[in-house]
């Protein structure tokens, strides 16, 4: 079974700076997709970043990059020039490829941007 | 174009009554999944629906039931509410396309279950 771990539940960064969530998987699957997604207070779940496992770049989305590990089963998230809209719940999930939009998440990571 | 539209918004419901919430998904997308959010069991995956057929399932009891119709629009149902079924139900859709697989989110159902 695949299941995806965030070992933070919380974290906080100062307005500009820069902050990493981690997130480790486990899955015997060669072919499959990672994603980020941020949740506000609204509870909108907002697609920040996506990575596919067959890639080796690292996916980039304006301040959001990650690091895909694939060997570790690692993919984090790096927030840079943090802002205070930032501030929300993030969730890395795993989905395998052809999966029908089963996706596995993990248990969050509560992000606070401090002015 | 419009995001995943879901209806209604917030509802209350008494134990052992049923309810239908419904999802309207990004126009041109085909597939749509429900999932259920709850502080203790966090985001779980309920069904997806391909062209009227579902094409896979969450480990859920059968209380728990879905449906498509052929302009994609999708409704789930839950009979003989429990208490535990208060959650934030979320719709997505996509359309395994132009952006791959990636799924877009509704704002999502509150139901509160008393």
């Amino acid at each position: 079974a695949q299941t995806v771990t965030q070992s933070q539940p919380e974290m906080s960064v100062q307005e500009a700076e820069t902050v990493t969530l981690s997130c480790t998987y486990d899955t015997s699957e060669n072919n499959y997709y990672l994603f980020w997604y941020k949740q506000p207070p609204s509870r909108q779940m907002i697609l920040v970043i996506r990575q596919e496992a067959y890639k080796q770049q690292n996916a980039t989305e304006n301040r959001f990059s990650v690091n895909f590990q694939k060997a570790a089963k690692s993919f984090s998230l790096k927030i840079s020039d943090s802002q205070l809209g930032d501030t929300a719940m993030y969730f890395c999930a795993f989905m395998n490829l052809g999966n029908n939009n089963d996706m596995r998440f993990g248990a969050g990571t509560r992000l606070t941007v401090k002015p | 174009k419009a995001g995943v539209t879901q209806t209604p918004r917030y509802l209350i419901k008494t134990r052992g009554q049923q309810v239908t919430l419904s999802c309207s998904p990004i126009s041109g997308h085909r597939s749509v999944s429900w999932y259920q959010q709850t502080p203790g069991q966090g985001l779980q995956f309920l069904f997806e629906y391909f062209s009227e057929t579902q094409r896979n399932k969450g480990n859920f009891p059968g209380r728990f039931s879905g449906r498509q119709f052929s302009n994609s629009r999708s409704e789930m149902n839950v009979s003989t509410l429990e208490l535990g079924d208060s959650a934030l139900y979320l719709c997505a859709s996509s359309d395994f396309g132009a952006t791959g697989n990636t799924i877009y989110f509704g704002e999502g159902s509150w139901l509160t279950v008393v």
